[in-house]
């Protein structure tokens, strides 16, 4: 059973705290993705790591960093968090960067206060 | 996000009628025009697609109709049932790139 799976699923921060997001995925695909959603705006992207150690900048990357040391494994780091980074925060991967069809994660929705 | 527009932002239909959802873009560059289904609490998840050659692609109750004159296109839902209660976003993209451009989304409420 193909799926994407997010750690965790609910998650309370105190500004300036560190956090990490971790994404899992076990069908070998080679990009992954990072969005954030908001109500109103849609998803927006934040990272594309297109394999293990190779990761580009999406749409809206300040204030947030990631890492790929695993092609099944890929994190969301934000050092010291700020309020307006409360958000939905999801993964996505696809088998190659050619392939359409994107297959997301369940979310994590991360509180800040 | 700009580049993306939906209407209506909230549509609710009764059991049986037909829900139109409305998607217009900008990037005269987008070839490919999925459309993600989303349940509350879970991600998106690709209900259908069409790419720019086609005006027309229909699965089950399902149907998108593509204008690339006028660059827009609509998600129609045929004998829409309660299950089909969500919200729904345009995610074109450019074969360049296949970097997805969500809408903002319309959210669906199909009541029995």
């Amino acid at each position: 059973d193909m799926k994407v799976t997010q750690m965790p699923r609910y998650l309370i921060k105190r500004m300036g705290e560190n956090v990490l997001l971790e994404c899992g995925q076990d069908m070998s695909h080679e990009t992954m993705y990072w969005y954030r959603q908001d109500p109103g705006l849609g998803l927006q992207l934040i990272y594309i790591s297109y394999d293990v150690d190779s990761n580009s900048e999406g749409d809206i990357p300040k204030g947030y960093r990631v890492s790929r040391k695993k092609r099944e494994h890929f994190s969301l780091i934000l050092d010291s968090a700020k309020t307006n980074q409360t958000s939905v925060y999801f993964c996505a991967s696809t088998p190659g960067t050619h392939y359409a069809e994107q297959f997301f994660g369940p979310g994590t929705r991360l509180t800040v206060l | 996000q700009q580049q993306v527009r939906q209407s209506p932002q909230s549509l609710t239909v009764w059991e049986g009628e037909t829900a139109i959802l409305n998607c217009s873009y900008e990037d005269s560059t987008f070839n490919y025009f999925p459309w993600y289904q989303q349940f509350p609490g879970e991600g998106p998840a690709l209900l259908i697609s069409i790419r720019s050659v086609s005006d027309k692609k229909e699965d089950g109750r399902f149907t998108i109709f593509f204008n690339k004159r006028e660059k827009k296109l609509s998600l129609h839902i045929t004998d829409s049932q309660p299950g089909d209660s969500a919200t729904y976003f345009c995610a074109p993209a450019s074969s360049g790139s296949w970097q997805l451009i969500f809408g903002s989304g319309t959210q669906l409420t199909v009541m029995p």
